[in-house]
């Protein structure tokens, strides 16, 4: 258990539809950073947050956002579905700059989306 | 921009034998991290080694062992005495070593999936 929890586990929404997926860090991570894994596209990073702030963006659509809340738990938005988007999603979290091994990764057991 | 390739889609072993995974990886940094992630059928992503760039010293986590080799970026990972509950997908992962704009993300390979036979 690597201390970083995800909600759904899985999640089935028609095609147009917008869906949440929300992830907890472990107690004390700072970071939090959202993957997006598929067949196709294999494992990209998506986005980074810092401390509620966003920190750095990867290939993430313009129809998918995302926010970290003051208690440092994050939610990726994900709107007007397409079939294209049924993927793994996890969520990943780090120290940050401030002590520990703030470069490691550490992720959670991921949120299955399936959009039909 | 980093890429890290994993030209072994798949490598089978014997059990309580000895198994070397392959990656190469393109950087112009000299400062970096690799990683290797394991992803057995449950799908959680398992990190099982690091490697700062900066150490010489090849990282070594009880049965996982890395071959680091910097000049030839190449980045190997060997699980001795094998397990059955070694059967998973294996990434390996880059992450530069600043931390600004997209500096702290882990760039992937496709992976390599270990069958673990008796």
């Amino acid at each position: 258990d690597s201390g970083v929890t995800q909600t759904p586990k899985h999640l089935i929404t028609a095609t147009g539809q917008r869906v949440t997926l929300r992830c907890s860090p472990r107690s004390g991570d700072l970071s939090v950073y959202w993957y997006q894994q598929s067949l196709d596209q294999g494992l990209q990073f998506l986005i980074q947050y810092y401390n509620g702030e966003e920190r750095a963006k990867g290939n993430i659509l313009e129809r998918f956002s995302a926010q970290q809340f003051p208690d440092l738990h994050s939610e990726l938005n994900l709107s007007s579905l397409e079939l294209g988007d049924s993927a793994l999603y996890f969520c990943a979290s780090s120290v940050g700059v401030a002590g520990g091994r703030p470069y490691e990764q550490y992720f959670g057991p991921g949120t299955r989306l399936t959009v039909t | 921009a980093q890429t890290v390739t994993q030209s072994q889609p798949e490598m089978s072993v014997q059990e309580a034998e000895t198994v070397t995974l392959s990656c190469t990886y393109d950087t112009s940094e000299s400062d970096y991290y690799l990683f290797w992630y394991k992803q057995p059928p449950s799908r959680q992503m398992i990190l099982v080694i690091r490697q700062e760039a900066y150490k010489q010293q090849n990282a070594t986590e009880n049965r996982f062992s890395v071959n680091f080799q910097k000049a030839a970026k190449s980045f190997s990972l060997k699980i001795s005495d094998s397990q059955l509950g070694d059967a998973a997908m294996y990434f390996c992962a880059y992450r530069s070593g600043g931390y600004t704009g997209t500096a702290s993300k882990l760039t992937f390979g496709t992976g390599t999936r270990l069958q673990v036979t008796l």
